[in-house]
């Protein structure tokens, strides 16, 4: 079945450093990829998807490229702020039908002004 | 349009007890995923379902854990005779019939259970 492997943390940055998250993936075919963010106390929520290979999503400053060559799906933030301290979460749906999503063990990310 | 409303938000229990924990999916949305989080650790699946039926389990526990989706009324997890070890986050999410491997899911903020 589908699964990820995502960098382990916790990462630790000062403002306005560049940020890299790696996660790489083991899939059937070519699913969508995620990544969801989770703030202190709530729930996750998703940051930005690509929908198949090649593709870039980008939301707040956040990029990640799917490329399939190298089964990546790496977050890039060229700036950090301290509103970005936060986990995050590398995602794929299962092969089976319906959304079931498998996540990554979670990134945890301070951001220091 | 409410999103995804989970309840209770802190729920402790001692030893034994049952823990219910609720869960109203966002309007229009008729699957329903559990997730569990433990301190520390990352979000793992239980049970995924969708009105009146579960369409997959794989991530429970054999013992003490239940969940349903009935026709009216929220989505509930069940845990009876709680134990230390069900200390955890317990997040739902929903999503849309026919969104497929290319939609996403939406959380709600969590139910935090503490078992003294």
């Amino acid at each position: 079945g589908n699964s990820v492997t995502q960098m382990e943390g916790p990462v630790t940055l000062s403002e306005e450093a560049f940020l890299t998250i790696n996660c790489t993936y083991t899939a059937t075919g070519y699913p969508s990829l995620f990544w969801y963010v989770q703030y202190p106390g709530e729930g996750l929520q998703l940051l930005l998807k690509a929908t198949k290979a090649d593709d870039k999503g980008s939301n707040k400053g956040f990029e990640a490229t799917y490329r399939k060559e190298t089964t990546s799906f790496h977050l890039e933030k060229g700036s950090v702020q301290v509103s970005d301290s936060a986990v995050y979460f590398c995602a794929l749906p299962s092969t089976n039908t319906g959304n079931q999503f498998y996540f990554g063990t979670g990134t945890s990310l301070t951001v220091i002004p | 349009n409410a999103g995804v409303m989970q309840n209770p938000r802190h729920l402790v229990r001692r030893r034994g007890q049952e823990a219910r924990l609720r869960c109203s999916p966002m309007k229009g949305h008729s699957h329903v995923y559990w997730y569990r989080q433990l301190p520390e650790e990352g979000l793992k699946f239980m049970v995924y379902l969708q009105k009146e039926n579960i369409i997959d389990e794989s991530g429970m526990p054999k013992e003490r854990f239940s969940a349903e989706f009935p026709k009216e009324g929220p989505s509930i997890l069940r845990i009876q005779q709680v134990v230390r070890g069900d200390s955890a986050a317990y997040f739902c999410a929903s999503s849309p019939p026919n969104s497929g491997s290319t939609g996403e899911l939406f959380f709600g903020e969590g139910s935090r259970l503490t078992v003294l």
